[in-house]
């Protein structure tokens, strides 16, 4: 089975310039996750969904992040516009509700460059 | 006080010793409890899953869980140096909308040295 697919795979931009983080999730799962990984701040949870709805978004950093699942298979992380102190990697993650244990997969991440 | 904290590193040890990676958390009604694995510029990988109280052990791996006292524990018997990485201790927080949710603490670097 794929595991979660992430695009780009390195994006390089610059400061003002509106971002988009892709998403595919393993076919299945019922909830997405998008986190953010940088070395001052560790992994960070910015948003998830279940079953393509925002459950919780209090780790959104301000307005200019927002995020989206219009299908069970595909989601976005939009950034706009970016700014120097949003460089860091970006991971998505899934996982399928099976009780009590909430194993999540990971994708292999979007490392974003804002000069 | 930190959601989920883990033993300061960078942690070394020598090749074929048992390493020992510690977690506290600080939500008395926590469930689910993970060990993943983070190679340098890697994404994270689950390693353990854990949810009662005990060990479970899974090859070289072994998850300790004693929720009375908030800790969460994994050992590495016979490091390798293959186990060189970050080790993420993870605590899904439930009730209400945090169901599914997980807290990450910063990470242990574990160095094996041959």
């Amino acid at each position: 089975d794929a595991g979660v697919i992430q695009s780009p795979r390195h994006e390089v931009t610059e400061m003002g310039q509106e971002v988009t983080l892709r998403c595919k999730p393993i076919s299945g799962h019922d909830y997405l996750f998008w986190y953010r990984q940088t070395m001052m701040r560790g992994l960070e949870l910015l948003i998830y969904f279940n079953n393509n709805v925002p459950i919780d978004d209090s780790g959104m950093p301000e307005d200019r992040f927002s995020a989206k699942m219009p299908n069970a298979s595909f989601s976005t992380l939009k950034i706009q516009p970016s700014e120097p102190r949003d460089s860091a990697v970006y991971f998505c993650a899934s996982s399928p509700r099976t009780g009590m244990v909430n194993e999540q997969f990971f994708g292999p991440g979007t490392r974003l460059t804002v000069l | 006080q930190k959601e989920v904290e883990q033993n300061s590193g960078p942690l070394s040890v020598p090749e074929g010793a048992i390493a020992s990676l510690n977690c506290t958390y600080s939500d008395r009604v926590s469930q689910s409890f993970f060990w993943y694995r983070q190679y340098s510029g890697k994404s994270p990988e689950l390693i353990m899953s854990i949810y009662s109280n005990g060990d479970k052990e899974d090859g070289r791996f072994t998850a300790q869980l004693n929720k009375a006292s908030q800790y969460v524990s994994l050992l590495i018997r016979d490091s390798q140096p293959s186990d060189s990485a970050t080790y993420l201790c993870a605590v899904n927080m439930i009730g209400g909308t945090s169901y599914g949710k997980l807290t990450f603490g910063q990470g242990t670097i574990l160095t094996v040295h041959p």
